[in-house]
């Protein structure tokens, strides 16, 4: 079975500090993991996916991400926070079989001016 | 072709009515998907189509819940006699088939009412 545990449903940060938004995944097989943006009234953006190639992987908007596999995590992070990036964002994970995607419950981002 | 769209945009509709929602997916793109997103939750799969065929339905697509895809290309998810519950936003999205693991291309979505 595959899921995605987002461990922080809300984050605050201030404008210019970094980010990290945390997400650990549960599958049964080699997975797929993607980090998906949701502004307000949009719909859905991919961030940055990680498909078995390079674990550290880099996104669009400064954004990027690790795959440990012993961690079992896929956490997300930018290392200065911008206004723009206030959203919510979810992390995803696909597996090899089957044709679903598994979305966490979401963590909504807060930059501070 | 700018991305894959959803109409309408918006909708509100009494409980019992029926409603039928419209995606245009990628001209290019195979595969089509269907999500349903409730307030406070991630986008839950409710099914996919291959072409013309389809080829998944998720247990949360009720009776009450068909969808069509004829020709292969435009997509259409009707709702009969709704219900409160049935109050969501739903999601298209549309990928090329075999490159599942690029990732969906998703619709700003359609946002369902029940009053």
């Amino acid at each position: 079975a595959q899921s995605v545990t987002q461990l922080d449903s809300h984050v605050s940060v201030s404008e210019g500090t970094p980010v990290l938004l945390r997400c650990n995944y549960s599958s049964s097989y080699s997975p797929s993991l993607f980090w998906y943006v949701q502004h307000p009234n949009k719909g859905l953006q991919l961030l940055l996916k990680y498909t078995s190639a390079a674990t550290l992987v880099k996104g669009i908007n400064g954004f990027e991400a690790e795959f440990k596999k012993s961690e079992t995590s896929f956490h997300l992070t930018k290392p200065s926070a911008h206004m723009s990036d206030a959203a919510e964002y979810f992390c995803v994970v696909s597996a090899n079989t089957g044709n679903q995607f598994y979305f966490g419950t979401g963590t909504s981002l807060t930059v501070i001016p | 072709d700018t991305g894959v769209s959803q109409n309408p945009r918006h909708k509100i509709t009494k409980r019992g009515q029926n409603v039928t929602f419209r995606c245009d997916p990628i001209s290019e793109h195979n595969r089509l998907y269907w999500y349903r997103q409730t307030l406070g939750q991630g986008p839950e799969f409710l099914t996919y189509f291959q072409n013309e065929a389809q080829l998944e339905k998720s247990r949360l697509l009720s009776d009450r819940f068909s969808a069509e895809r004829p020709k292969g290309s435009f997509s259409t998810l009707e709702i009969q006699r709704t219900e409160q519950g049935d109050s969501a936003m739903y999601l298209c999205a549309s990928s090329p088939t075999f490159e599942r693991a690029e990732g969906y291309t998703f619709g700003s979505g359609t946002r369902l009412t029940v009053v």
